[in-house]
């Protein structure tokens, strides 16, 4: 079946350190993949998301693009900031979604 | 847009008793919506999906008897927990899709029940 991983946390950061979260996925056919993320105490936010091969999804400076020869998703940011901790989810969406673990994500000052 | 506000974000209930999660799309019709129970620094897990007009379809393992799922329009869905116990108490989280674009869920802010 469909299934998506992404790296364990927890990940600590300076700020404006460069971020990397990995996430690869297993699924038949073409599936949407995202990354959702969650706010302590908040539901979950659409970050970003690609649709087909090769497409680079991006929003507030973080990025991910589409790989499918290598089934990955990989979420980056240049520089990271304070506000930006919180835990982010990879997922993909084909028949029904599938959400990787999580991956909490601390930024220290 | 595409909002989704959920209602209440907090309760606290007596074991026994019944809770009624409100989720609704405030910008959009949810064709489609969806809940999810969230456990403590875990991952989501899917409860259940539900069209508008018509029955809920539950996940292996949930209890469509205890957790009770209306879609009565195309801008609520309610989840309500029945006789609770202390072992319901979660982090619960719907989400909502658009017309045409069934790939993307839109979540709410989620509802945190506490069981006594």
């Amino acid at each position: 079946g469909n299934s998506v991983t992404q790296m364990e946390g927890p990940v600590t950061l300076s700020e404006e350190a460069f971020l990397t979260i990995n996430c690869t996925y297993t699924a038949t056919g073409y599936p949407s993949l995202f990354w959702y993320v969650q706010y302590p105490g908040e539901g979950l936010q659409l970050l970003l998301k690609a649709t087909k091969a090769d497409d680079k999804g991006s929003n507030k400076g973080f990025e991910a693009t589409y790989r499918k020869e290598t089934t990955s998703f990989h979420l980056e940011k240049g520089s990271v900031q304070v506000s930006d901790s919180a835990v982010y989810f990879c997922a993909l969406s084909a028949n029904d979604m599938r959400f990787g673990a999580g991956t909490r994500l601390t930024v220290k000052p | 847009g595409a909002v989704v506000s959920q209602h209440p974000s907090r309760v606290i209930c007596k074991s026994g008793t019944s809770v009624k999660i409100e989720c609704r799309s405030l910008d959009f019709q949810a064709t489609t919506m969806f809940w999810y129970r969230q456990f403590p620094k875990k991952s989501l897990m899917l409860m259940a999906t539900s069209n508008e007009g018509s029955k809920a379809t539950y996940e292996q393992g949930v209890e469509k008897d205890k957790f009770l799922i209306n879609h009565a329009s195309l801008t609520l869905s309610t989840l309500t927990v029945t006789s609770a116990h202390p072992e319901d108490s979660s982090f619960y989280i719907c989400s909502g899709t658009k017309p045409g674009a069934q790939e993307t869920q839109y979540f709410g802010p989620g509802t945190r029940l506490l069981v006594l």
